[in-house]
Order: structure tokens, then C-alpha cells, then sequence
């Protein structure tokens, strides 16, 4: 059975304080795997789209790395307006549906 | 440009009643997902449309959920005889290609919260 499983739950990050956030994947078939940033009471906002082992994007304070098992979201000097839920989704098959990990709750205290 | 835009952003209703969710995608996506979000179940696939056609209702809970589109753009999710359990916020995305063509990501709108009392 296709699982993702993110961890941990919730972090809890000093301004500043680097840190990463894993996503780990069984699928077979994987096509592509998907970040997404999730404030309370809005939609995800996507974040970066992987599609390969060892391929790598950034964008501002985030990266976000692919291996063939998992991947990693590293902040980067985290400033308080990066708190919000992160949440990793997993698409495979023949007609895309996003598989989502539960996300973890990322809280940066100034 | 605009994003994706729901309504109603927040509904409530009685057990039993028939409710609407309506979905605008972005203009041009011909690719257009339901999802639903609830307290500890996560985010979870309801549908999937390509233009008009829905080649996977998989997700879909019971038969009291339905959705249908038209002209390939706004897209109803209708939930009939509501319980509580649809309680939930129901999300749409939308892709601006099929899947598996590497541009296939997903934009989300903001999601209609629904209450069933």
C-alpha cells in the first residue's frame, strides 16, 4: 500500500534556527513529488515540484531535495512568517490525484 | 492572474439537506481535482476532471457524492442527504496539463468549509 509519511508533527524553531522537515515515500511509479506551505484557513500554496532522484529547488529561505525514498525540506535562518504547515503529496499512476503526507506544523518564534 | 476561487467559502446546513460547491479553476487549466480536508483524516482525493470527462471518481465516499463540470471550466461538487461526517473543507485544485506531462502541478483555491449540523 502507497504511504507518506512526514515528520516529525510539529517544530517548533527559534528565529534563525535551521532546520529540515522529511517526507518519506512507498510508491511504486512515483511521477512526481509535491511541497506545499498551508496557512490556517486557506488553501496550499505550492511550494516545488520534484520529479527525479537528486534533483534539487530552492526558493528563498527553502530547499527542497529529492532522494529515491524521501525528501527533505530545509529552512534556512527561518523568520517567523515561515510558520505554517508543510505538506508533502505524492502523485503516481495514470491520472495525477495527489497522495498527502499529514504534514508538519512549522512554528518560528521570534 | 486569478487564482482558483470557490463558493461559498463557509456553508452550514441541516443533517438531510442537499448542499453545492462550486469551483472556479484557473482559466485555461483543463485539469481539475476535488479533495477534502478533515480533523485527522488529512487531505484526501475525492475526484478528478480532464475537460468534462472524469476518468477517476475513486475517491468519491458514497453515492451521495457527485460532481459534474461544464465547457471544461467551473466544476459542483453536491453532497445529498448530508451527515455529519461530510463535515469538512472541501478543496478544489486545478492543472494547466494532463498528468505525467512534467508541468502537471496543482494550484488550490482557498476551500469551502462545510458545517453539518
Amino acid at each position: 500500500e502507497d504511504q507518506v509519511t512526514q515528520s516529525p508533527e510539529a517544530l517548533r524553531l527559534q528565529e534563525g534556527e535551521s532546520s529540515s522537515l522529511n517526507c518519506s515515500y512507498t510508491v511504486s511509479g512515483l511521477r512526481g513529488l509535491f511541497w506545499y506551505r498551508q496557512d490556517p484557513g486557506k488553501g496550499p500554496e505550492f511550494l516545488f515540484t520534484l520529479y527525479s532522484a537528486g534533483e534539487e529547488k530552492e526558493k528563498e529561505r527553502l530547499k527542497a531535495t529529492l532522494t529515491k525514498k524521501e525528501s527533505f525540506l530545509h529552512i534556512t535562518a527561518p523568520k517567523p512568517e515561515d510558520s505554517a504547515t508543510y505538506l508533502c503529496a505524492v502523485s503516481r499512476g495514470s491520472w495525477g490525484k495527489l497522495q498527502f503526507g499529514a504534514g508538519t506544523q512549522v512554528v518560528v518564534t521570534p | 492572474g486569478a487564482g482558483v476561487s470557490q463558493s461559498p467559502s463557509n456553508k452550514v446546513t441541516e443533517k438531510g439537506k442537499d448542499v453545492e460547491l462550486r469551483c472556479d479553476p484557473i482559466s485555461g487549466h483543463t485539469a481539475l481535482y476535488w479533495y477534502r480536508q478533515s480533523l485527522g483524516q488529512g487531505l484526501e482525493f475525492l475526484i478528478y476532471f480532464q475537460g468534462n470527462s472524469a476518468p477517476d471518481k475513486s475517491g468519491l465516499p458514497s453515492d451521495r457524492f457527485s460532481a459534474e463540470r461544464t465547457g471544461g471550466s467551473v466544476s459542483t461538487l453536491t453532497i445529498q442527504r448530508t451527515q455529519q461526517e461530510d463535515s469538512a473543507v472541501y478543496l478544489c485544485a486545478s492543472s494547466s496539463s494532463p498528468p505525467g506531462s512534467g508541468t502537471d502541478t496543482q494550484y488550490f483555491g482557498p476551500g469551502t468549509r462545510l458545517t453539518v449540523l
